[in-house]
């Protein structure tokens, strides 16, 4: 079953407007963090901004903010004032906290298959 | 300094030769991990590594295989190469089981 959904393969959006890439996810975990990166045409992943289950505020970092609603399982990133440089691919992905033999804590993220964002002049 | 490094860059190779992808990460965090981006830029995770235990997806096909040397180094070596295996990989890396992973910049595999 897929974890997190991403359901907008592309976006357009016009520059100095703001605009919302959808993402939801699945987890019956209580504790788990939520992430977003881009990767630009060049191919590098780029780290945008993390929301905990547990943070009663949304995530904001600069004109990234995250509009985080638990009961719904949604966790969407808001770009404002979107400018040219923000055309590219965007990933939304969760984290959830693994147990291991060792007693220590692992957790990969798992992504979403991404919302092609395209900022138009 | 770059934080987490990756050679090559790019990797064009035959149908059944075996190939190494090397990583290398300095900001002293214990987990490592690899992906695989395919054509269609969805990210999967290969594994996940710290010193103490290591993690294998299990859609992984055993002709793949992480080999660290040390904490700062998860190498991926693939043997028998297909056409399928063609893809970028990316290294990264976290402090154990928090914060986000600092991904390099990807090797991009080609197999002929």
């Amino acid at each position: 079953a897929q974890k997190i959904t991403q359901t907008q393969p592309g976006m357009f959006v016009q520059e100095k407007e703001a605009v919302t890439l959808d993402c939801t996810y699945d987890t019956s975990d209580q504790s788990y963090g939520l992430f977003w990166y881009k990767q630009p045409s060049s191919g590098e992943m780029i780290f945008l901004i993390y929301q905990g289950s547990y943070d009663e505020q949304n995530a904001t970092e600069g004109r990234y903010s995250l509009n985080f609603q638990k009961a719904r399982k949604s966790a969407n990133l808001v770009i404002s004032a979107s400018q040219l440089g923000d055309s590219a691919m965007y990933f939304c992905a969760m984290r959830e906290p693994r147990v291991m033999n060792y007693g220590g804590s692992q957790g990969n993220l798992i992504f979403g298959k991404g919302t092609k964002l395209s900022v138009k002049p | 300094d770059t934080a987490v490094s990756q050679t090559p860059k790019y990797l064009v190779t035959q149908m059944g030769n075996d190939k190494s992808i090397k990583c290398e990460q300095n900001l002293g965090h214990d987990t490592m991990y690899w992906y695989k981006q395919d054509s269609k830029k969805f990210l999967k995770i290969m594994f996940s590594y710290n010193n103490k235990e290591l993690i294998i997806n299990e859609t992984v096909p055993n002709r793949f295989s992480p080999k660290s040397p040390d904490k700062a180094h998860l190498n991926l070596h693939i043997n028998s190469l297909e056409l399928g295996d063609s893809a970028v990989y990316f290294c990264a890396s976290s402090q154990e089981g928090a914060g986000e992973l600092f991904f390099g910049e990807g090797s991009r595999l080609t197999v002929l």
